[in-house]
């Protein structure tokens, strides 16, 4: 499809555990977002990619949590020593300019994490 | 720092009537302000944006909403609800800091009744 694309959409994974989140963004966007939500709150920025480069990462939470995009293109979230806190619905967003205020972000449908 | 609030958490509609959610926010500067909706399911969608230009905004599917400045609101509006407009709404402000960060309400989820 055209669309924000994220795998997988579902994983359940043990407390300690590693795990890879995929964004494939819409064809051509430079920018790329992501965000988490838990239960009953709205999104959580945590990420923003102009190009290949992390334009702003101030809503990583900790050092657990690093983000890649290195042709510009598809990134992955990576978590390490997940914990139970840790779950939620990480969502990605892309955009065809600079970011918010100037082009529209489009959304993916997510990646629901699970940590037991 | 910038925040909003978004004063019901849920928020209960006939089909046919005006919809309402409420939505205040704070920002140390001239906003801009946004409107996404979740469908289950669905990715988030942009409905509206508001970025210091008309402050009657209009967005897709019938929905509009208002920059009052005075009463630091951003309310959005519909005339008459359809079922399908029964969804989750976020209220969303520009950080201002950083293109990319947007800071999120923690949403009014609309029901919609026969």
């Amino acid at each position: 499809g055209a669309g924000v694309s994220q795998t997988p959409s579902n994983k359940v994974t043990e407390k300690g555990k590693y795990v890879e989140l995929r964004c494939d963004p819409i064809s051509g966007h430079t920018a790329l977002y992501w965000y988490r939500q838990s239960l009953g709150q709205g999104p959580e920025f945590l990420i923003y990619f102009q190009g290949t480069g992390a334009a702003d990462d101030s809503g990583l939470p900790n050092d657990r949590f690093f983000a890649v995009r290195p042709e510009g293109s598809v990134s992955t979230l990576k978590i390490q020593r997940t914990e139970r806190g840790d779950s939620a619905v990480y969502l990605c967003a892309s955009s065809a300019q600079g970011g918010p205020l100037t082009g529209e972000l489009f959304f993916g449908e997510g990646s629901r994490l699970t940590v037991l | 720092a910038q925040s909003v609030t978004q004063l019901d958490s849920h928020v209960s509609v006939s089909e046919g009537t005006p919809v309402l959610l409420r939505c205040n926010y704070s920002s140390s500067y001239s906003p801009s302000l946004f409107w996404y909706v979740q469908h289950p399911n669905k990715g988030l969608q942009l409905l509206l944006k508001y970025t210091s230009a008309a402050t009657l905004v209009k967005g897709i599917n019938g929905f509009e909403a208002e920059f009052k400045k005075s009463e630091t609101s951003f309310h959005l509006t519909k005339p008459s609800a359809h079922m399908s407009d029964a969804a989750e709404y976020f209220c969303v402000v520009s950080s201002g800091g950083s293109q990319g960060n947007l800071i999120f309400g923690k949403g009014t989820k609309l029901s919609v009744k026969p």
